[in-house]
């Protein structure tokens, strides 16, 4: 069973650019997270998506914004691209056996994003 | 605010030796935690987890403890090896939800 797949491994963008971020997760997977890691901050929350839904979504301004295809799989986009926004970006999907059951979630390699 | 934490950044253990890797949450409400270990270059793999009705559990050369009265979750380690050598994290489910909260990560090298 193949694992979480996120692409592309590395991007370099420059300020004020956009970037949209991919993310395959595990067949039969429907919740699919997104995290973003710093060594300064390290591994926050973004937002969560549920059948095409976003259900979830952190404390993160609204130049991040994702969304879930019907296939499960999610793309996240960072608009208007600023330093700070340098970072491992993480996908994570979980299966859910039944509403409200927590399951553990696994992640993808992740993307290192720079901004420069 | 509320958050998972850890008592201590680097640990350092000789290889062969176990190895206990703290972590104190604070919201009483938390009902699921999970321990990931990551490598360089790699995103986190999830090790074990546990419930907030058990105690304990136990994986393969790994066991979680968790004492909801002092809210404090351990990750111990046996017979530690070289490749343990990474960076651990605690996370936490809050009420059901969907959103993992991390600690701020425990890096541990293992000496040959």
């Amino acid at each position: 069973k193949a694992g979480v797949t996120q692409t592309p491994r590395y991007l370099i963008k420059t300020r004020g650019q956009q970037v949209t971020l991919s993310c395959s997760p595990i067949s039969g997977h429907r919740s699919v997270s997104w995290y973003q890691q710093t060594p300064g901050q390290g591994l926050q929350f973004l937002f969560e998506y549920f059948s095409e839904t976003q259900r979830n979504k952190g404390n993160f301004p609204g130049r991040f914004s994702g969304r879930q295809f019907s296939n499960s799989r999610s793309e996240m986009n960072v608009s208007t691209l600023e330093l700070g926004d340098s970072a491992l970006y993480l996908c994570a999907s979980r299966a859910e056996v039944r509403p409200g059951m927590n399951t553990e979630a696994f992640f993808g390699q992740g993307t290192r994003l720079t901004v420069v | 605010g509320e958050s998972v934490g850890l008592h201590l950044p680097t640990l350092s253990v000789q290889e062969g030796d176990n190895s206990i890797i703290n972590c104190a949450y604070s919201n009483s409400a938390s009902d699921y935690f999970i321990w990931y270990k990551q490598e360089s270059g790699k995103g986190p793999q999830f090790i074990i987890d546990i419930r907030s009705n058990m105690d304990k559990r136990q994986g393969q050369r790994v066991t979680v403890l968790l004492n909801k009265t002092v809210k404090h979750l351990s990750l111990q380690i046996a017979a530690t090896q070289p490749g343990d050598s990474a960076v651990y994290f605690c996370a936490e489910i809050r009420n059901a939800g969907n959103m993992l909260t991390f600690g701020g990560g425990t890096r541990l090298m293992v000496k040959p």
